[in-house]
């Protein structure tokens, strides 16, 4: 039931290109993605609802394919304050109070 | 503004103590409330939840349990303590069905269980 995000870690260099993704064997409604710095609270970063939509935030944009149950995080000419671990949250129909995440994407930017 | 406060930031107790962290949030009324876990390098592991006051749904067989006796305070207990319950607990609260509203977390309780 947990999604799986794959890669597990990636390491970047400022300005590079990254896209991490979220696959369920579920039927989804709903995607949410989350940051993480070390040894702090996740931070919402933005939720995706059924339909195939995309949504962008700066320079970090998502999309969501129902039909594939998978969700895909795009992380374009990345600062080194993208670093931490990305976290997917799964949501699915009538479970209204439950969102199940994946293990986590660490993201390593370097100067 | 909403705020969420969580206490105690950080906690050492010895195997077979018992447990209480508390959470708490301002600035909303009849939030849904959240208890996860954060193992060592791990992911999210969802606790327990909460639509309402009194309202507790389980999501991991264990020796937690939760409560919620005010509409904006939930509770997270223990009466005996195993060395597996060591980790980062996690409070958090959205308005109503995750499906449309975002998580918003404290800032969590590092619990070592030795």
């Amino acid at each position: 039931q947990q999604p799986v995000q794959s890669p597990q870690a990636v390491i970047l260099r400022e300005g590079e290109d990254a896209v991490i993704n979220c696959s369920s064997s579920k039927a989804l409604y709903s995607v949410h993605w989350y940051r993480q710095k070390h040894g702090e609270a996740p931070v919402f970063l933005m939720i995706l609802l059924k339909g195939g939509e995309q949504k962008g935030h700066d320079k970090i944009s998502a999309s969501f394919n129902e039909k594939k149950q998978q969700s895909s995080l795009y992380l374009t000419a990345s600062q080194l304050s993208y670093s931490g671990t990305y976290f997917c949250g799964t949501g699915r129909t009538g479970n209204t109070g439950k969102l199940i995440f994946g293990q986590g994407t660490t993201l390593q930017v370097k100067p | 503004s909403q705020t969420i406060h969580q206490w105690p930031a950080t906690l050492v107790q010895p195997v077979g103590s018992p447990l209480s962290l508390e959470c708490t949030v301002e600035g909303t009324s009849n939030p849904n409330l959240y208890w996860y876990r954060q193992a060592a390098g791990r992911g999210l592991q969802l606790l327990f939840y909460s639509v309402g006051i009194g309202q507790i749904s389980s999501e991991v067989p264990q020796n937690l349990s939760a409560s919620r006796p005010q509409d904006r305070q939930f509770i997270l207990s223990s009466k005996k303590l195993l060395l597996s319950d060591s980790g980062f607990y996690l409070c958090a609260w959205s308005r109503g069905d995750t499906n449309n509203s975002p998580l918003h977390f404290g800032n969590g309780t590092r619990l070592t269980v030795t």
